[in-house]
């Protein structure tokens, strides 16, 4: 069965440090994808990285990157130098076979201190 | 500009009401899904559709109706036969699916649906 898991209900870091949000998943199929959402308050799911199965490096995008260890099954996300505006709850989702189902994660809530 | 428009924002319902939540996409995407958030839970797909006047059940299908009769709107009925409704509704949308290649789903602003 398909599954992602994410243990951390919520996690606290101080503005400008930096902080990882682990997601560890479950999937048989070959190829499969990997994402990483952030959610603020307002409710609407902001898209913000991404990582194939097959990709031979890990994502960056801007402030986050993904630390993708196959043999593991865990993708990590990581966020650097954290700002105000990164408070959120942030969901971890895996997409596998040929369909574009995703299956989501129970999501961490991340408060960002000042 | 492009995106999906989601309406209304807040929905009310008497019990044994169906309601229907609108959903509305500008990005000529194929593909279309309306998913169930509940308080501290991840999101769960409810229905997709990949073409007009085609449409597959998600996971949690039960209690729950769609059309896709134009390609730009997905239209979402909950149902009386929905025993628990109460929830945060997303509709999101995205190229068909090709493989490995990465396409992501470009999500609506939500609906949120309580029963009264």
């Amino acid at each position: 069965a398909q599954k992602i898991t994410q243990t951390q209900p919520g996690m606290f870091v101080q503005e400008k440090e930096a902080v990882t949000l682990d997601c560890t998943y479950d999937t048989s199929d070959p190829s499969y994808g990997l994402f990483w959402y952030k959610q603020p308050s307002s409710g609407e799911m902001i898209f913000l990285i991404y990582q194939g199965s097959y990709d031979q490096q890990n994502a960056t995008e801007g402030r986050y990157s993904l630390n993708f260890q196959k043999a593991r099954k865990s993708a990590n996300l990581v966020i650097s130098a954290s700002q105000l505006g990164d408070s959120a709850m942030y969901f971890c989702a895996m997409k596998s076979g040929g369909y574009n189902k995703l299956i989501f994660g129970a999501g961490t809530r991340l408060a960002v201190h000042p | 500009d492009g995106g999906i428009t989601q309406s209304p924002k807040y929905l009310f319902r008497k019990e044994g009401q169906n309601v229907t939540l609108s959903c509305e996409q500008n990005l000529n995407h194929d593909a279309m899904y309306w998913y169930r958030q509940d308080p501290g839970q991840g999101l769960r797909l409810i229905y997709y559709s990949q073409i007009v006047n085609d449409f597959q059940k998600g996971d949690i299908a039960e209690g729950y109706s769609v059309s896709r009769e134009k390609k730009e709107s997905f239209p979402l009925t909950v149902t009386s036969a929905q025993k628990n409704p109460t929830a945060f509704y997303l509709c999101a949308s995205s190229i068909l699916p090709t493989g490995e290649i990465f396409n992501e789903q470009f999500f609506g602003p939500g609906t949120r649906l309580t029963v009264l």
